[in-house]
């Protein structure tokens, strides 16, 4: 258990509205990510931040904008939220010394 | 980018049967882990692998680091029924600021009691 919490877990909302979903850690961990999972594609890394204010694109970013301003909180918003965007978004913590991700429970975000 | 292909798919296997299951990759990896998910949950980590031709248990389970660094397996013996779940592969390639796992696309379990 790395003490990864997300917020909210599910939530349903409408077409370009903006969405932010949060990911906190106790764990003092430098590495966050995002990921986002979809039936036959597995787990597709949208963005990750390498330390506070330091981030990165994954392979699926467009669409979404991150932003981490202290160590335990990393964000993942969707400006204008689209139906292809409807999808179980997952953080991950990277432990330190380690390549080794943990992952938090989950957001079912549903785009209607 | 990086390619991983697991297999198989899925599995339907009698509960006490063995299973097994793997990835290939197209490129070398650094580090290898195995990810088990339960419906409605996180993945949850399984075993970590570090170095070619490391194999490695956690109780019924066995992984291995293939010796091209291209390559894992996972074994699980006797299986019970909440061994059900998705199991992933995932392979680790990049250091500096690039720690960045890639995924397989998972392999489906089903264990009939």
């Amino acid at each position: 258990d790395a003490g990864i919490t997300q917020s909210p877990r599910h939530k349903v909302t409408e077409t370009g509205t903006p969405v932010t979903l949060r990911c906190h850690q106790t764990e003092n961990h430098r590495y966050m990510y995002w990921y986002r999972q979809d039936p036959g594609h597995g787990l597709r890394l949208i963005h990750y931040s390498y330390g506070v204010k330091d981030t990165d694109k994954g392979e699926v970013s467009d669409g979404y904008s991150v932003s981490r301003s202290k160590t335990e909180d990393f964000l993942l918003t969707l400006e204008s939220a689209t139906s292809s965007q409807t999808s179980v978004y997952f953080c991950a913590t990277l432990a330190g010394g380690t390549d080794t991700q943990y992952f938090g429970p989950g957001t079912r975000l549903t785009v209607l | 980018g990086q390619q991983l292909n697991q297999s198989p798919q899925s599995m339907f296997i009698q509960e006490g049967e063995d299973v097994s299951m793997n990835c290939t990759s197209s490129s070398i990896f650094n580090t290898w882990l195995w990810y088990k998910q339960d419906p409605g949950e996180g993945p949850v980590l399984l075993i970590a692998l570090y170095k070619a031709g490391e194999l490695t248990s956690n109780g019924r389970l066995t992984a291995q680091f293939g010796i091209t660094r291209k390559d894992s397996f996972l074994n699980i013996s006797a299986s019970i029924p909440s061994d059900v779940g998705i199991y992933f592969c995932a392979g680790q390639y990049g250091g500096g600021s690039n720690y960045k796992l890639t995924f397989g696309k998972g392999t489906l379990l089903t264990v009939n009691p």
